[in-house]
């Protein structure tokens, strides 16, 4: 099976940087994806790794180290409209009969102050 | 707009009723995916589907049953509705089985079991 472990809030001020963890425990797995969620609205796409190592898009990076079933994601600059969830996700191999199942972690509720 | 529309939006019905939550697409995506969402639980996928008549269950599937019968649609359906199933649901769709940056997520159809 698979499952993955992510604080449930984090707060930050605007300006700085605060990184969400993700660990996870799974048979095996293609990459790791993040995705935000504002209140009342529907996940969207933030970054993939599906290499260890460092992803950078704008103000968020992500990252991943298979070796110790962990990554992050690291938002800079903070802003008040990052105030949102912050999910890491992975999708399973075909070769456990899991192609495609794609596995939420429960969620980071990210609060941003002034 | 990734072309995925999600019916009813709202819907309340009572308890013991069938009801059936409509998920379509215009991508020609070969999987889809039905997930609830309630507070400190986040994402739990329901079922999933890998193409035209093949699906799976997923995490949550006790008293959820699902049908795709063409590409462009992937129904959930509660046989008998129990307050428990009172929740967020949401439809996602993907293009392949492995990556993490290529899904999109409906906006969600809430519905209240009274």
């Amino acid at each position: 099976g698979q499952s993955l472990e992510q604080p449930s809030e984090v707060t930050a001020v605007e300006g700085a940087i605060v990184q969400i963890n993700c660990t996870y425990q799974t048979s095996g797995f293609y990459g790791l994806s993040w995705y935000q969620q504002h209140d009342g609205g529907a996940p969207t796409f933030l970054s993939y790794n599906a290499l260890d190592g460092l992803e950078e898009t704008g103000r968020f990076s992500s990252f991943l180290s298979r070796s110790d079933s962990y990554g992050y994601l690291l938002l800079q600059e903070l802003q008040m409209k990052d105030s949102a969830s912050y999910f890491c996700a992975v999708r399973g191999l075909l070769l456990y009969n899991q192609g495609g199942k794609l596995i939420f972690g429960q969620g980071t509720e990210l609060s941003v102050k002034p | 707009d990734a072309g995925i529309t999600q019916s009813p939006r709202h819907k309340v019905t009572e308890t013991g009723t069938p009801v059936t939550l409509r998920c379509h697409q215009t991508e020609n995506h070969r999987y889809m995916y039905w997930y609830r969402q309630d507070p400190g639980h986040g994402l739990r996928l329901i079922h999933y589907s890998y193409g035209v008549k093949d699906t799976d269950k997923g995490e949550v599937s006790d008293g959820y049953s699902v049908s795709r019968s063409k590409t462009e649609d992937f129904l959930l359906t509660l046989e008998s509705a129990t307050s428990s199933q009172t929740s967020v649901y949401f439809c996602a769709i993907a293009w392949d089985s492995y990556s993490g940056n290529t899904i999109y997520f409906g906006e969600g159809s809430w519905l209240t079991v009274v």
